[in-house]
């Protein structure tokens, strides 16, 4: 069992610079869910998909783009990096509890 | 205000000692609970789930929640140096566009 499979694992963008973070889930969980954390704050909600075909803002949605493509993948989208969307993200999927992919390291020079 | 509060760390103890991670929520309609393990530099793990009032107990570990007093904790027994992390805990339901979990209480366990 994969679980939730994110890539990359690590990036570091120039500010200005666009990427897409892709996010699988291999449970057949209908919801699905991006987080950033900075060092040292908790989890903060940026966009979260219910169910294949809707995506609903978070707490943090500026400055992101989401993607449900189907009910595995959930994407995020940076379309203009900013040094601010310098974090760790968490893609998440969820029936009961949350079960997190390891995360992607972000870093906007 | 948010959500889900605990309580503000960081938390040491010996080891042998029993650790105790505490929560509070305000929504009166949140039924059941999760606790989250985050080692540094890594994803939450889920590590329990608690659906009803009462305790439940799953080795070392045993979650309490209180809906009356909306009250939710994790004691861990016996710690041991690798229970040193961040206990995040969060309700289960909606979240209405809002993250749903605790900032997390840091836990070290010192040998």
């Amino acid at each position: 069992n994969a679980g939730v499979t994110q890539t990359p694992k690590f990036q570091v963008l120039k500010t200005g610079q666009s990427m897409t973070l892709q996010c699988a889930q291999d449970m057949n969980h209908n919801s699905m869910y991006w987080y950033r954390q900075d060092p040292g704050m908790g989890l903060r909600l940026i966009y979260y998909s219910a169910s294949e075909g809707t995506t609903d803002k978070g707490e943090v949605p500026n400055g992101y783009n989401v993607s449900r493509l189907n009910k595995r993948e959930f994407s995020l989208r940076l379309e203009s990096a900013a040094p601010s969307q310098t974090s760790v993200y968490f893609c998440a999927s969820r029936e009961a509890g949350y079960t997190f992919g390891s995360g992607t390291r972000l870093t906007v020079v | 205000q948010k959500e889900v509060e605990q309580n503000s760390g960081p938390l040491s103890v010996p080891e042998g000692a029993i650790a105790s991670l505490n929560c509070t929520y305000s929504d009166r309609v949140s039924q059941s609970f999760f606790w989250y393990r985050q080692y540094s530099g890594k994803s939450p793990e889920l590590i329990m789930s608690i659906y009803s009032n009462g305790d439940k107990e799953d080795g070392r570990f045993t979650a309490q929640l209180n809906k009356a007093s909306q009250y939710v904790s994790l004691l861990i027994r016996d710690s041991q140096p690798s229970d040193s992390a961040t206990y995040l805990c969060a309700p289960w339901g909606t979240n209405a566009g809002k993250s749903t979990f605790g900032d997390g209480t840091t836990l070290t366990v010192k040998p």
